[in-house]
């Protein structure tokens, strides 16, 4: 079983829908999680962190369920901007430093 | 700021000969990262720094990589010898220790 796993899609989704991705980890003991996002072609930068009680930022909202050992982001009212994809990060138990990436997740918003 | 600063954007280069990437971290950052990313395996650490000393090197693929970060605001990735299956996106993050990792734009590199 890999450490970080996610549905690569590609997602393809309207203008104005709500969609949202999984991703699972394997390490019960990891305790940073992340969303980042990978426009086409350039680096991958840092969508939001995903606290235990769940958090919201405008739009986008992560949410952490530690007994199924998964993560989730939720992206309200998509826009034709948030095409792009979207890679669920993990830190490995024991080094704060070394994170484990998914694959991602692939989304095309379309007009 | 300017950000992480990687260069060359792109390289290609022949088999066997020897390739350096470049990075400059955001000043004051303490955290130094390279990463490779391919679309069959992701992105993958390869080595990273604290305060420039290197911390854990165990995701540098083999002896052909190697890596220095002389000072606080410079690091370079040598392959030497390349092959064509080293053929990649090699990107550079820094962080300071609690923040977030800023990416480079990332150098392209391609063996042929």
């Amino acid at each position: 079983r890999k450490e970080v796993e996610q549905d690569p899609g590609p997602f393809n989704v309207p203008e104005g829908a709500t969609v949202a991705f999984n991703c699972t980890y394997s390490n019960s003991a990891s305790q940073s999680f992340f969303w980042y996002r990978q426009d086409c072609r350039k680096e991958p930068k840092l969508l939001m962190s995903v606290y235990s009680s769940g958090n919201e930022d405008g739009r986008f909202t992560a949410q952490l369920n530690r007994a199924s050992q998964y993560i989730s982001l939720l992206i309200r009212d998509s826009k034709l901007s948030d095409s792009a994809t979207y890679l669920c990060v993990v830190n490995r138990p024991g080094n704060n430093r070394k994170l484990i990436w998914g694959l991602g997740t692939s989304l095309a918003v379309n007009p | 700021d300017a950000g992480v600063i990687q260069s060359p954007r792109h390289e290609v280069t022949e088999m066997g000969q020897e390739v350096t990437l470049r990075c400059k971290p955001i000043s004051g950052h303490d955290y130094l990262f390279w990463y490779r990313q391919t679309m069959m395996r992701g992105l993958e650490l390869l080595i990273y720094f604290n305060n420039n000393v290197p911390i854990d090197d165990s995701g540098m693929p083999e002896d052909r990589f190697s890596a220095k970060m002389p000072n606080a605001s410079f690091s370079t990735l040598k392959i030497q010898p390349s092959e064509p299956r080293d053929s990649a996106v090699y990107f550079c993050a820094s962080r300071r220790t609690e923040d977030g990792y800023t990416f480079g734009s990332g150098t392209r590199l391609t063996v042929v």
